[in-house]
């Protein structure tokens, strides 16, 4: 099984902040895909084929990475962009997630 | 549009089974792998196994095995699954997520299951 292990757990930004927020994987993966999860909503893709934003997400999103290393980044954050963020991997079954990184607004 | 509309609230008993569905619209639903995720209370995502509707051909983590069983019915575009003996571990929200060109592209509600006597 692989383990995508995120880091940080948890960080705060303020706004116009940069964030970024890396996974790294217990063996190489060919994509990273992250998702974005609201207190109480679905999780949504949000970035797929390690680079590609999913139709509606904001050009200030940007991911990034190979092999077993991986990013997601904020160019500049925004009020809106406060979530959990969950990096999967789809290169072995099990399917596997990463355990979340909760960003908050500073 | 494509929706994926789950059932409701579950409250079981432990022992006992309990079967969730997962109805899909606005595509066509034999020729899209469905998952199923698990998230328990303040827990990450855990990724239970995925049917092709279209063959009922399924594959599940080996940590579900015996636990989840999935099934779909193609006249209601309806997905299933059904979980036994269930015990408090298994309280959680239920996902079912169509795969397309990726494996989570859409997401239903999520359906609560609490397990308690």
């Amino acid at each position: 099984e692989i383990v995508l292990t995120q880091s940080p757990t948890t960080i705060a930004a303020s706004p116009g902040e940069k964030v970024t927020i890396t996974c790294r994987a217990s063996s190489s993966v060919s994509y990273m895909y992250w998702y974005q999860q609201k207190s109480g909503a679905s999780p949504k893709l949000w970035i797929y084929d390690t680079s590609k934003l999913a139709s509606g997400v904001p050009n200030r999103f940007s991911g990034s990475g190979s092999g077993t290393s991986y990013s997601l980044t904020i160019n500049t954050m925004e009020t809106e962009d406060a979530a959990t963020y969950y990096c999967q991997q789809w290169s072995s079954t099990p399917l596997t997630f990463g355990s979340g990184t909760k960003l908050e607004i500073k | 549009q494509v929706q994926l509309q789950q059932s409701g609230t579950e409250l079981v008993k432990p022992a006992s089974s309990v079967k969730i569905s997962c109805k899909a619209s606005g595509y066509t639903f034999t020729s899209n792998y469905m998952h199923w995720i698990r998230q328990q209370p303040g827990n990450g995502l855990e990724w239970i196994g995925w049917i092709y509707p279209g063959n009922g051909n399924t594959k599940y983590n080996q940590k579900f095995d015996g636990k989840a069983t999935l099934t779909a019915d193609k006249s209601s575009s309806t997905a299933y699954m059904q979980l036994s003996s269930l015990t408090s571990e298994d309280s959680a929200v239920y996902f079912c997520a169509r795969q397309w060109g990726t494996p989570f592209a859409y997401w239903g509600q999520g359906t609560l299951v609490t397990v308690s006597s």
